[in-house]
């Protein structure tokens, strides 16, 4: 299966901060979608996005996929932005790795 | 639009009992999914089924089985329950399977506890 590598683990923002969490995935992929797992374990769709950018609101996404990586950008984070980001690129299945662990502190 | 159900959110068995986790979709997606989730790590395939009649296994499928008779229902049945079992379980589905370009939905979770 596809082997998939977040960084940074865990990541602790103050409120209105900017970062970038990274994924690395180790086979080509036209399918990739972004989650955010909320503290109370919800998974929410964030993108789909096999390749390119694309952005909703303070969050956007870049896949290059011939290059191998995604990156999810938070812009001006907010307290509801803690929780779990997840991203899984898909074959027959989603392949998932052990995820980026945000926390923002007002 | 429900989107993606389970039920129940909460389960507590103790160990050789049975039951069944029941996910429904009113989306008419052909292809759904089962994955576990233990602590600290994402998530992994349990079982899937790209349309009514199949079935297949994914990368944990042991201890569990499932069916598919209609487009909309995907039970997941542990046979007899272990306590390596105690997890929380999610069932997805999306309209197509593979290397097809589209979005899976999640339900909200099982949250199973084996004693």
């Amino acid at each position: 299966g596809i082997q998939v590598e977040q960084s940074p683990p865990d990541l602790i923002l103050q409120e209105g901060a900017n970062s970038t969490l990274r994924c690395n995935f180790s086979d080509s992929v036209n399918n990739l979608q972004w989650f955010h797992q909320n503290p109370w374990g919800q998974l929410i769709n964030l993108f789909y996005i096999p390749s390119g950018t694309k952005q909703n609101g303070r969050l956007s996404a870049t896949t290059v996929a011939t290059e191998r990586y995604s990156l999810l950008y938070i812009s001006s984070s907010q307290t509801t932005d803690s929780g779990v980001y997840f991203c899984a690129p898909r074959d027959y299945k989603l392949s998932f790795g052990a995820g980026t662990t945000v926390t923002v502190r007002a | 639009n429900a989107g993606v159900t389970q039920t129940p959110k909460f389960q507590v068995l103790k160990t050789g009992q049975s039951m069944t986790l029941q996910c429904a979709q009113d989306m008419n997606h052909e292809y759904m999914s089962w994955y576990r989730q233990d602590p600290g790590m994402g998530l992994r395939l349990i079982h899937y089924s790209v349309g009514a009649g199949i079935t297949d296994q994914g990368e944990v499928p042991n201890g569990y089985n499932v069916s598919r008779s209609t487009t909309e229902d995907f039970p997941l049945r542990l046979l007899s329950a272990a306590p390596s079992q105690t997890s929380v379980y999610f069932c997805a589905s999306s309209w197509t399977s593979g290397t097809s370009t589209d979005t899976q939905y999640f339900g909200p979770g099982t949250r199973l506890t084996v004693l």
